[in-house]
């Protein structure tokens, strides 16, 4: 069936630090594939997307490369911000127009 | 550009009662998805409904179900409410076929007791 596996939070670093967020799906064929960030209070909002092999994503300074080969789709950030503090989720398209979530990673930025 | 909006913000009702949550999807958007966030997890998929029709649903039990209207705002309604269905419940529009337009509304926080 459908997963999606994310590294699990929460993850704390300090201003400035890398950021990475693992995350790997099982899927038939390639799926569109997504990040979307929840801040405290709010809902989702789409971070970035691929939508096939080797499509790199890419928004505000986060970057997220489609690995069909691994079945990965990481996020990374070369300097985060603590304005960047919130959940991020990992997803996939499964059907027509429907999303398929991870269960989310915690990030906490530092001053 | 008006965005997705959802009511009420929160709620408290008790086992056994029934719930109808509200959605407007965002202006020129003609399809509407539910999703359930429960407690430190990811949203679930529950329906999606386009153009007043059910197109697809999770694997939630007929309890839950759903109305499109035809300004394409939507609503979710729960019966016989579990403790389980305590959750964050999202709405989502889109464009037929464009995943990628999927606009989240804040969310409705229900609480069961």
């Amino acid at each position: 069936g459908d997963s999606v596996t994310q590294m699990e939070g929460p993850v704390t670093l300090s201003e400035e630090a890398f950021l990475t967020i693992n995350c790997t799906y099982t899927a038939t064929g390639y799926p569109s594939l997504f990040w979307y960030v929840q801040y405290p209070g709010e809902g989702l909002q789409l971070l970035l997307k691929a939508t096939k092999a080797d499509d790199k994503g890419s928004n505000k300074g986060f970057e997220a490369t489609y690995r069909k080969e691994t079945t990965s789709f990481h996020l990374e950030k070369g300097s985060v911000q603590v304005s960047d503090s919130a959940v991020y989720f990992c997803g996939k398209q499964t059907g027509a127009n429907n999303l398929f979530f991870g269960t989310g990673t915690r990030l906490t930025v530092i001053p | 550009e008006t965005g997705v909006t959802q009511s009420p913000t929160h709620l408290i009702k008790t086992r056994g009662q029934q719930v109808t949550l509200r959605c407007s999807s965002q202006s020129g958007h003609n399809t509407v998805s539910w999703y359930q966030q429960a407690l430190g997890q990811g949203p679930q998929f529950i329906f999606q409904y386009y153009r007043e029709e059910e197109n697809g649903r999770g694997n939630f039990p007929p309890r839950f179900s759903g109305l499109q209207f035809p300004n394409y705002s939507s609503e979710l309604n729960v019966n016989a409410l579990e403790l389980d269905d305590s959750a964050l419940y999202l709405c989502a529009s889109s464009t037929r076929g464009g995943i990628d337009t999927q606009y989240f509304g804040p969310g409705t926080r229900l609480t069961v007791l």
